[in-house]
């Protein structure tokens, strides 16, 4: 079955350091993996597209198949970046499989 | 906003009680989705919806039922036979049904729903 696991539920670090965030997933098909994000009083929506190889507010994120991950990255966070990132795998369809989801505070 | 509204924002229900959450888009997208946001436990699909008068189950349906009359509806009724219904409910949209890695969900703003 497939899964999406992110493995920290809070993440902290301040202005201008690197941030990654972890997702890793189990799926026997060829995989579709995206980043939402939520920032506070918004709506979730979507940030990147694993196909789309871009950088979005700075963030990149890579499809490794072999170590089943697609982290999410940025050289210099910023305190805008603070919010609540899911990794998502499409799976049949057009469905979505979440993580638990992290929660970035980036400190001044 | 528009796009995608769910309404109401807040809900109260009674032990017992049936109770439907509004979903509309106005995007004319052909899928549309329920997810339940419970903390730690991120976003479970309930129910999805490919086309009009037809929606599969998704990974936590017990409990819930659905309809897709209309394109731009889909609404959800949570029943008193779902055990433990307290949560933030998401409603989402999207114009790819049969997927594609350049596939994007418009989510509503939410309803919270609270089981007194």
């Amino acid at each position: 079955a497939q899964r999406v696991t992110q493995p920290e539920k809070l993440l902290s670090v301040f202005k201008g350091a690197p941030v990654e965030l972890k997702c890793n997933y189990s799926y026997s098909g060829s995989p579709e993996l995206f980043w939402y994000v939520q920032y506070s009083r918004q709506r979730l929506q979507l940030l990147l597209r694993h196909i789309s190889r871009e950088s979005i507010k700075g963030f990149t994120a890579d499809l490794n198949k072999g170590e089943t991950s697609f982290h999410l990255k940025k050289p210099f966070a910023q305190e805008e970046d603070s919010a609540m990132y899911y990794c998502a795998l499409e799976t049949s369809g057009s469905r979505l499989t979440f993580g638990e989801g992290t929660q970035l505070t980036v400190n001044p | 906003d528009g796009g995608i509204t769910q309404s109401p924002k807040y809900l109260f229900r009674k032990e017992g009680q049936n109770v439907t959450l509004s979903c509309e888009q106005n995007l004319n997208h052909d899928a549309m989705y329920w997810y339940r946001q419970d903390p730690g436990q991120g976003l479970r699909l309930i129910y999805y919806s490919q086309i009009v008068n037809d929606f599969q189950k998704g990974d936590i349906a017990e409990g819930y039922s659905v309809s897709r009359e209309k394109k731009e509806s889909f609404p959800l009724t949570v029943t008193s036979a779902q055990k433990n219904p307290t949560a933030f409910y998401l409603c989402a949209s999207s114009n790819d049904p049969g997927g594609s890695p350049y596939n994007e969900q418009f989510f509503g703003p939410g309803t919270r729903l609270t089981v007194l």
